[in-house]
This record gives C-alpha cells, structure tokens and sequence, in this order.
C-alpha cells in the first residue's frame, strides 16, 4: 500500500540554523501538507501546497517558513533559522484532492525536530 | 472560532472491554469527521471518516463511529478491545468547503491491560 514517507525521523539543531525536512507524497497525489505538534499540544495546520503553490497558510507559517517541491517526488519544509519554540513533531500528509471533497489526507510517520 | 474536545486525555481498559473515546466539536458549517489513530513510531492512520449520509460509520480494524449532530459529536467506540489497539487517537475536523485544513482534538491515550 503506498504512504507517505519523511526523512529524517529526527534531527536536531542549534538555534539560529537552518533545517529543511523532507516528505515523498503518495505518488499521484495532488495536494500537499504540513502539520506540526507540540509536544503536550495538538496537531497544527502549517500549509497547504497544491499545483506548484500555497493554497492556504496559517499563522504560525510566518515568513521563517517555506516549502517547495524541488522535483516531482519530494515536498520540503524549510525553517530558515530556527527557533527554541519550534521544536516540534512535523507531519507532512498529501490527498489525492483537496477542497470540498472531503478527501482523506494521508499522514507520513512525522519528523521530531528539536532545537537546542 | 473552530474547534475539537476531546475530553479524556488518557484511558485505560481491559483486554476484551468495550471502548468508546468522546469528541465534540464546535462548527459553523457541516463538517467533516475524522478519527486518526497513531502508534508508537508511526504514522497518523485514518480509521474512519464521516461525510454525510449515514450518521453511523465503519471503519478499520473494528471500530465505527457516530455522528450526532444535536450534541456536535462524533464519538468512536469498539465492542471488544484488543492489546494492539493500544495507541493516541486523534479527533478531526474538516471544514465541508475545504477540508485542506484539519483542525485537530489533542488526543486521548489509549492504554489497553491484560
């Protein structure tokens, strides 16, 4: 069965440095996803990435944030310097369709950042 | 402003007992359900969805879950519980005209005995 997968499983980091981490989408999946936890908090919206583009961001993806789809298996999250605060569990998920459908999201097994 | 409760941060059951994990949720619009299900290392799986139509869903490995739109509710319950179901499950939310962004209940902890 396909699924999403993330690499690294965890990375630590010193504060200020900058982190990139790394989702392969289900392979025929259009849209695209981050989510971050907290550890004791719940699971956060980041962005949303459809056709090459952010279709919808939250607040907390501010501009130390960005992602891109480098070619066309992986989908990046990168953190340009980073924070103690956002040491977090980061899960990326993908959904064949996005928007109204009520389309699944499928969730890979999460990257656990921790910033020192 | 959106949201999902869970209330019960942790439980435990025996082996064999029935289960039910509570959500609620706070919506303007018809929303879309979802129960995830995450184990030690893994992924968030999706047990089961509701959209519309029948308010009583089926998922995986067991479960089902029922909608009940006059108490915003959307509890998950099995029968008889088995030491692998032994996990965090997830409550969430979607909304009918964009489901892109998941709003998300902080888990309950599933603990299972003997």
């Amino acid at each position: 069965e396909p699924e999403v997968t993330q690499t690294p499983s965890h990375q630590v980091t010193q504060m200020g440095q900058e982190v990139i981490l790394r989702c392969v989408p289900i392979s025929n999946h259009l849209y695209f996803y981050w989510y971050r936890q907290i550890l004791g908090q719940k699971v956060e919206f980041l962005v949303s990435f459809y056709n090459n583009e952010i279709s919808e961001k939250s607040e907390i993806f501010d501009d130390q944030f960005s992602v891109e789809r480098p070619d066309g298996s992986n989908f990046t999250l990168k953190i340009r310097s980073t924070k103690l605060e956002d040491s977090a569990m980061y899960f990326c998920a993908s959904s064949i369709l996005g928007g109204g459908q009520g389309e699944t999201q499928y969730f890979g097994p999460g990257t656990r950042l921790l910033v020192l | 402003a959106q949201s999902v409760t869970q209330p019960d941060i942790h439980i435990t059951v025996s082996e064999g007992a029935s289960l039910e994990l509570r959500c609620n949720y706070s919506y303007g619009a018809t929303p879309y359900l979802f129960w995830y299900v995450q184990s030690p290392g893994q992924g968030l799986q999706l047990l089961l969805k509701y959209f519309s139509g029948d308010t009583l869903v089926q998922g995986i490995k067991g479960f089902e879950a029922e909608f009940k739109r006059s108490q915003s509710s959307f509890n998950l319950r099995k029968p008889s519980v088995h030491w692998s179901d032994a996990a965090e499950y997830f409550c969430a939310v979607g909304h009918a005209g964009n489901n892109r962004k998941l709003i998300w209940g902080l888990g309950t902890s599933l603990a299972v005995n003997p």
